[in-house]
């Protein structure tokens, strides 16, 4: 167990539709990052928040988007859904430095 | 432009045996790289890493080399056990502004048999 949690494990929606997923981190960590893995893909980093504030953006849609509140929890907010969103997102959190902890997962199915 | 690459998909050795897994990478300002072992349905989970300081790093069963010169490095697991059988990430890390995001791999299947 990372000490990083998801909900939900899965997400069953629609094309068009909006979901929220959210991450807690472990205790003590400031930096929560995203990263979706679809099917046959390495993991892609999508954007990183340290303390409440956005500290690194990758390849994220303008669809998407997430924050974080001040207890440190993060919610990744996807929009306007497709098909091709369908894919595992993990969160994960760092105190500082280079080791990530990586949450559960959430399991998207866009149908 | 993938910047860090696994380039075996999967890895079949015999209980007992060393596993050696493989991974290059093109950005010579990656200055971190770590692997992470990953299950089916679970989150990954982070093993060791290494400093671009340094060349070994070693960690019980597992001990991982890093070649600066030849951009390359290779994670040894000695020796391996069928619990060992998983998918295997490397990343990489530039920590540019402290922004601590990963570059990963897309992974290695390793099976280990009985």
């Amino acid at each position: 167990d990372s000490g990083v949690t998801q909900t939900p494990k899965h997400l069953i929606t629609a094309t068009g539709q909006r979901v929220t997923l959210r991450c807690s981190p472990r205790s003590g960590d400031l930096s929560v990052y995203w990263y979706q893995q679809s099917l046959d893909q390495g993991l892609q980093f999508l954007i990183q928040y340290y303390n409440g504030e956005e500290r690194a953006k990758g390849n994220i849609l303008e669809r998407f988007s997430a924050q974080q509140f001040p207890d440190l929890h993060s919610e990744l907010n996807l929009s306007s859904l497709e098909l091709g969103d369908s894919a595992l997102y993990f969160c994960a959190s760092s105190e500082q430095g280079y080791e990530q902890f990586f949450g559960p997962g959430t399991r998207l199915t866009v149908l | 432009d993938q910047q860090v690459k696994q380039n075996s998909p999967s890895l079949s050795v015999q209980e007992g045996r060393i596993s050696i897994l493989n991974c290059d990478y093109t950005n010579s300002m990656f200055d971190y790289f770590l692997w992470y072992k990953k299950y089916p349905a679970e989150g990954p989970t982070f093993l060791i890493s290494i400093s671009s300081i340094k060349d070994k790093n070693e960690d019980g069963r597992f001990t991982v080399f890093l070649n600066k010169s030849a951009k390359h490095l290779s994670l040894h697991i000695v020796p391996s056990q069928p619990g060992d059988s998983a998918v295997y990430f490397c990343a990489a890390s530039a920590n540019s502004g402290n922004t601590g995001k990963l570059i990963f791999g897309q992974g290695t299947t390793l099976q280990v048999k009985p």
